[in-house]
């Protein structure tokens, strides 16, 4: 059973738009999320992360909301850019709780258009 | 070392024969871990080693998959009797005690 669920295997956006990336959790003990940026023949690249204490958090153009109640995260790029042309990999654990690794989502494929 | 270190970066094997995979972490990182992604799917953890505690095997697929870190350093992922649900690219990450996970860039099996 999928913990941690990306419904939408792609996403295609024009350069200078938003891109919104969702996910969607199923464990209430899950307190720290981490959003995973991965291009081809490369390992995944840590993006961005939220506390469960927070509903937003910001850096540069990525802004990943949370919304505890609806187990909802997503991630917004704002302006998109050719070079943010990735798979993003949405993740979770509970942190200093029994589980000692990140549970990620399948990924969604991000194509932003020039 | 300046990041997380795999080889190979591809492996071709038959099918039945044993494969080794090897990741050098970050030096001074003390938790490792190996995941796999198969076609189409997400990352799927196997193994988590975190300094000299037991290690968490709670996501190895089958007895056929084993890993060993010696010396809380390099880590050996192998797989026995290889079979083609096996070809995947399995991905190695390490970090210190959060989940600032620094990935490798991974190692392709492809079982023939």
């Amino acid at each position: 059973d999928q913990q941690v669920k990306q419904n939408s295997p792609s996403l295609s956006v024009q350069e200078g738009r938003i891109s919104i990336l969702n996910c969607d959790y199923t464990n209430s003990m899950f307190d720290y999320f981490l959003w995973y940026k991965k291009y081809p023949a490369e390992g995944p690249t840590f993006l961005i992360s939220i506390s469960s204490i927070k509903d937003k958090n910001e850096d540069g153009r990525f802004t990943v909301f949370l919304n505890k109640s609806a187990k909802h995260l997503s991630l917004h790029i704002v302006p998109s850019q050719p070079g943010d042309s990735a798979v993003y990999f949405c993740a979770a654990n509970d942190y200093g709780g029994s589980q000692g690794n990140l549970i990620f989502g399948k990924g969604t494929k991000l194509s932003v258009k020039p | 070392g300046a990041g997380v270190s795999q080889s190979p970066s591809n492996k071709v094997t038959e099918k039945g024969k044993d494969v080794e995979l090897r990741c050098d972490p970050i030096s001074g990182h003390t938790a490792l871990y190996w995941y796999r992604q198969s076609l189409g799917q997400g990352l799927e953890f196997l193994i988590y080693f975190q300094g000299n505690s037991a290690p968490d095997k709670s996501g190895l697929p089958s007895d056929r998959f084993s890993a060993e870190r010696t010396g809380g350093s390099v880590s050996t992922l192998t797989i026995q009797r290889t079979q083609q649900e096996d070809s995947a690219v399995y991905l190695c990450a390490s970090s210190l005690q959060d989940f600032g996970y620094t990935f490798g860039s991974g190692t392709r099996l492809t079982v023939v």
